[in-house]
């Protein structure tokens, strides 16, 4: 059965830091892209970064360059998310996904994780 | 990258089916057969119910299906039941660097 556990979301003020981490399990992480889709209290589904199986590939949304790295490490299945700058707009759910593929290609996340929490502020 | 655009709330009696849409661009719905589709219950995360348009997952009832017209996506709910009561929302590939957009949601109620 595969599975995505979130964890490392938390209370963090506005300019702080924090990351995110994504364990899976079930299925060949290697052969997969990931991604982070968030979800901010009340609204809808966003998009947020893509990397591809081999790190080779990797994409931002527009609302998180510069501020939010995503990165992986097959050896251990595990995809993260390092976020700084942290705005009030950053607060949402933010759900790990998976892709079906090795490029971020297929417009497809079949698999998500039960999220984790993320809250900016003062 | 702009949202997809759907109507914020649908709604029908059990048994009965319904359409919800989902417009975008030639960019994106209209550039690729690479539109998924995912129901939320509140509270919970999202579940893949269309991919590719008009695949469905294995297990998945069939009494979801998807379908695409240009620009503009539609995922069908037929036979209408209460646990379909929740939010949907669509998503495409865009290409580039932008390799999701999502729709804005609506909420399905079963009267």
């Amino acid at each position: 059965e595969v599975q995505l556990v979130e964890s490392g979301g938390g209370l963090v003020r506005p300019g702080g830091s924090l990351r995110l981490s994504c364990g899976g399990s079930g299925y060949s992480f290697i052969s997969q892209s990931m991604n982070w889709v968030r979800q901010s209290p009340g609204k809808g589904l966003e998009w947020v970064s893509s990397i591809s199986s081999h790190s080779d590939y990797i994409y931002y949304s527009n609302s998180v360059k510069g501020r939010f790295t995503i990165s992986r490490d097959n050896a251990k299945n595990s995809l993260y998310l390092q976020m700084n700058s942290l705005r009030v707009e950053d607060t949402a759910v933010y759900y790990c996904t998976r892709s079906p593929g090795t490029l971020v290609d297929t417009g497809t996340n079949d698999y998500w994780g039960q999220g984790t929490l993320v809250t900016v502020s003062s | 990258q702009s949202a997809l655009t759907q109507p914020a709330s649908v709604s029908g009696s059990p048994g009965q089916s319904i359409t919800i849409s989902c417009t975008g661009t030639s960019s994106d719905v209209g550039n690729y057969d690479l539109v998924s589709w995912y129901q939320q219950h509140p509270g919970k995360a999202p579940k893949l119910v269309i991919y590719q348009v008009n695949r469905r997952p294995s297990g998945l009832s069939d009494r979801f299906s998807g379908s695409k017209s240009g620009n503009t996506a539609s995922l069908t709910i037929s036979g209408l039941q209460a646990e379909d009561e929740a939010d949907y929302y669509c998503c495409s590939h865009v290409g580039g660097s932008t390799p999701f957009v999502f729709g804005t949601g609506t909420k399905v109620t079963v009267l």
